[in-house]
């Protein structure tokens, strides 16, 4: 079933500790995306990518890097974890990059960091 | 600064209808989103407007006005199935999507 794998679902992360969240994509989408959702607030974007070789940063990009290497895979990493990027981490694509075309998101990693 | 504001929660009633408002204020606008999010699971994309006017598909319908900064999701003949928290998205001058905080739909037999 094409679509968007995250991994992993669930984790809970010591503060200080390394974290890399994956994503792959098999819809040869040009555009992907990390979000952060947390209660009570809208989704916000930590860092896109508008095609392969390419990155942005969003409106929260401290503390996190991405890469994208290849079409299909977008990490995202967490470099020395802190109790507030405890969140749920949705990775997403899209045809093209902008705001034309809708998202597709994957179902998401739930992060505890303590 | 930019900002979206949908009512927090909504209350209706199987078989009816309900309107979702969406108001927004960013530096510019290229399009509006509603997309819909069951708990614990991931959005899922509903509708897009760029023009002012009715945008309908099949029980869902979305409308625009851009002079007023305004949206609405209608969702007519309402199942226990559209219980979900609706999500609305505008894109700035920078072509980036602002989300709403979301708009959680409690559907009652």
């Amino acid at each position: 079933i094409a679509g968007i794998t995250q991994a992993p679902t669930s984790q809970i992360l010591a503060a200080g500790r390394r974290m890399t969240l994956r994503c792959t994509q098999d819809m040869r989408h040009n555009a992907m995306y990390w979000y952060r959702q947390d209660l009570g607030l809208g989704l916000r974007l930590i860092h896109y990518s508008n095609t392969a070789g390419t990155t942005g940063k969003g409106e929260v990009p401290d503390g996190y890097s991405v890469s994208r290497a290849n079409t299909d895979d977008f990490p995202l990493t967490l470099a020395s974890a802190v109790p507030s990027q405890t969140s749920v981490y949705f990775c997403a694509s899209s045809d093209v990059g902008g705001t034309n075309s809708p998202l597709h998101f994957g179902n998401g990693t739930r992060l505890t960091v303590t | 600064g930019q900002n979206i504001d949908q009512p927090t929660e909504m209350t209706a009633t199987e078989g009816a209808i309900v309107q979702i408002n969406c108001t927004y204020q960013t530096s510019g606008f290229n399009g509006l989103f509603w997309y819909q999010q069951h708990a614990g699971e991931a959005p899922t994309f509903l509708s897009y407007n760029v023009l002012d006017g009715l945008e309908e598909k099949g029980r869902f319908s979305s409308f625009l006005s851009r002079s007023k900064g305004y949206s609405y999701l209608l969702l007519k003949e309402l199942q226990m199935k559209d219980s979900a928290s609706y999500l609305c998205a505008v894109g700035d001058s920078n072509y980036q999507l602002i989300w709403g905080a979301g708009t959680k739909l409690i559907i009652k037999p």
